[in-house]
């Protein structure tokens, strides 16, 4: 049982180059989250998912894209990174309240 | 939406002593509210939270309090060790619906030896 997993763990993007993180969870959550943390920002809600097919938007969604086409994945895509990107992002899963994090992926666009 | 402001943003105490960290919410739905604790360099975990129909909960040396009237809830860590040492998130949602959970800015705790 892995828990909820990330990849890639780290990755340096270029201004306007795109890519997609993966989150992966096998506890069979219906709930399904993506934040980015910032120095002295806490955890922002990108966009989150209540269940396979369905996706919502949360505080900060501009610039990003997500799916949830299987209940176990959640992406999130970045179509044209800007350096207002560079983060560290955490998926999450939940089945109630209690949300399980990733290990994080922290990303640098220059 | 919600809002939640925590304070301080950072607290240095010494090994044995008690550490304190408030936050407070805007919206008067909220309904559940759990603390994170994040170490250096790691994911965070869920130390213990606190639904609106209790005001206040134990495990070990931590403990949550709430005031829904006040719409503020706090972290109480007592006989604090070294490895307490870490950021301490709150946060606050509307829970049962897989709602969005609205996070303080973190406290940075340090345990002196």
């Amino acid at each position: 049982n892995a828990g909820v997993t990330q990849t890639p763990k780290f990755r340096v993007l270029k201004t306007g180059q795109s890519m997609t993180l993966l989150c992966a969870q096998d506890m069979n959550h219906e709930y399904m989250y993506w934040y980015r943390q910032d120095p002295g920002m806490g955890l922002r809600l990108i966009h989150y998912s209540v269940g396979e097919g369905t996706t919502a938007k949360g505080e900060v969604p501009d610039g990003y894209n997500v799916s949830r086409l299987k209940k176990q994945n959640f992406l999130l895509g970045l179509e044209s990174a800007a350096p207002s990107q560079t983060s560290v992002y955490f998926c999450a899963s939940s089945l109630r309240e209690t949300q399980y994090f990733g290990p994080g992926t922290r990303l640098l666009v220059l | 939406g919600e809002n939640v402001e925590q304070h301080p943003s950072t607290l240095s105490v010494q090994e044995g002593d008690s550490a304190v960290i408030k936050c407070t919410y805007s919206d008067s739905a909220s309904n559940y509210f759990p603390w994170y604790k994040q170490e250096l360099g790691k994911r965070p975990q869920l130390i213990i939270d606190i639904r609106s129909n209790v005001g206040e909960k134990k495990d070990q040396r931590i403990a949550v309090t709430l005031n829904k009237t006040a719409k503020h809830f706090s972290l109480h860590i007592t006989e604090t060790q070294p490895e307490d040492s870490a950021v301490y998130f709150c946060a606050a949602s509307m829970s049962d619906t897989g709602n969005q959970f609205y996070f303080g800015t973190g406290t940075s705790l340090t345990v002196i030896p």
